[in-house]
């Protein structure tokens, strides 16, 4: 079955520390994008793609980056690790228009200590 | 920017009793999803609205997309304790640039 897939699923880093977050989906979707969650904020999105060497930022897209080079991927990468970056993110991909739905992966907890 | 609110943040219920949550957009919407997350869980998308007016039911669910699009409701019959989790809206601006979920709803269900 097609699935969405984040790597890790919990991790631990330091202040100032490149982290890359990995998303893989299999669902073959043009669209991939990256949220994080924290308690009363819902979920914000971070950056997003609409295909491969395709990428925009989001709502809260200072201090991460993204890139796309196959159709399965979006990794995120903290460039410099921060502790107002502690997290849940959320990676989701839907097939290509706007009125598709958004399969979520399962999230990846990251503390920044 | 366009910003999208919940009300109530947190609802508890006895098993049996009724539920809504409301959402509200400082836009109008082009469409209104919405999304339920268990706890320790990632968002499943529930339905999605995009005619004004309109009502759409899943069993004990209901989803009501308001006539000038701005506004959304999800009213849950009887409640199971099956029911419990966070239960966001999410929506795309008229111009379909900005897609932005609200805040959600924390229901607890107490058997």
């Amino acid at each position: 079955d097609a699935e969405i897939t984040q790597s890790p699923r919990h991790k631990i880093t330091e202040t100032g520390r490149q982290v890359t977050l990995a998303c893989h989906q299999t669902w073959n979707h043009n669209n991939m994008f990256w949220y994080r969650q924290d308690l009363g904020h819902g979920l914000r999105l971070i950056h997003y793609s609409y295909g491969v060497h395709d990428t925009n930022k989001g709502e809260v897209s200072d201090g991460y980056s993204v890139s796309r080079s196959n159709t399965e991927d979006l990794p995120l990468t903290l460039e410099s690790a921060a502790s107002s970056q502690t997290s849940v993110y959320f990676c989701a991909s839907r097939q290509a228009g706007d009125l598709d739905t958004q399969y979520f992966g399962p999230g990846t907890r990251l503390t920044v200590l | 920017g366009q910003q999208v609110m919940q009300i109530p943040q947190y609802q508890h219920v006895q098993e049996g009793e009724d539920f809504t949550t409301y959402c509200n957009s400082s836009t109008t919407l082009s469409n209104i999803q919405w999304y339920k997350q268990r706890p320790g869980g990632h968002p499943v998308f529930l339905i999605q609205l995009v005619k004004s007016g309109e009502v759409k039911k899943q069993k004990r669910l209901t989803f009501q997309f308001g006539e000038a699009k701005k506004n959304s409701s999800l009213h849950i019959t009887a409640t199971q304790t099956t029911d419990v989790g966070t239960y966001f809206c999410a929506g795309y601006d008229n111009y379909g640039q900005n897609f932005v979920f609200g805040p959600g709803t924390r229901l607890s269900v107490l058997p």
